[in-house]
């Protein structure tokens, strides 16, 4: 089983600040299968990043990931009030599908 | 655009039994891979298990292996979640979601079912 860990597992930062999310697998991982969620209390997750670096329909440019490997970075380049929430990172390519821990951003 | 709609969810005694229901609307139901997931209190995701678009294959979590099974009707746009012998641990909101094999991710998510599991 491949695990996924996120750090930090909190940040707290201003708006207009940069946030920098880290996902390190316990093993190298296929990019094509590595994707990321922002999940808003009392809802459901949203995918944001797929693919490791292609942002989902409607996400805006400000989100980006990147990462190879056993290393990938969420990175919000300018926080807005409304990107407080917990995101996770998520690997499929091998049994069991496998959800990091969670990074919650506090703005 | 797909809409899943989980039902079925409700406090049950240890031990015993419990069907989650997803109810698929949009999109073809049928040519997609669906999955469960879990989520406990104040807790991160947790993969349960999946079934391929026909009902043709399988997966669950280890640990639950034996006591939950994933199926589908496709004639009703319908996923299901049979739960046995339920414990404690279990105690969680569900979701149903679809996986897309464009995209290699969960695209689309119902709202969640909360299942607690006390006496």
């Amino acid at each position: 089983e491949i695990v996924l860990t996120q750090s930090p597992g909190t940040l707290s930062l201003s708006p207009g600040e940069r946030a920098t999310l880290s996902c390190r697998a316990s093993q190298s991982v296929n990019s094509m299968y590595l994707a990321w969620y922002q999940q808003k209390p009392g809802q459901a997750p949203r995918l944001l990043i797929y693919v490791t670096s292609t942002r989902a329909t409607g996400i805006p440019d400000r989100f980006s990931g990147s990462g190879s490997g056993t290393d990938f970075t969420l990175t919000i380049s300018r926080l807005e009030p409304e990107d407080s929430a917990v995101y996770y990172c998520q690997h499929y390519g091998s049994s069991p599908l496998t959800f990091g821990g969670g990074t919650k951003v506090e703005i | 655009q797909m809409n899943l709609v989980e039902s079925g969810g409700g406090v049950v005694q240890p031990g015993r039994s419990l069907r989650l229901s997803c109810a698929a609307s949009g999109l073809t139901f049928s040519t997609s891979a669906m999955h469960w997931v879990r989520q406990a209190p104040g807790k991160g995701l947790e993969w349960v298990a999946s079934i391929w678009y026909d009902g043709s294959h399988e997966s669950y979590a280890d640990s639950l292996k034996g006591r939950f099974t994933i199926s589908r009707d496709n004639s009703n746009n319908m996923l299901y979640l049979q739960m046995n012998s339920l414990r404690a641990e279990d105690t969680a909101v569900y979701y149903c979601a679809r996986f897309s094999s464009f995209v290699s991710a969960f695209d689309y998510w119902g709202q969640g079912v909360l299942v607690t599991v006390s006496s």
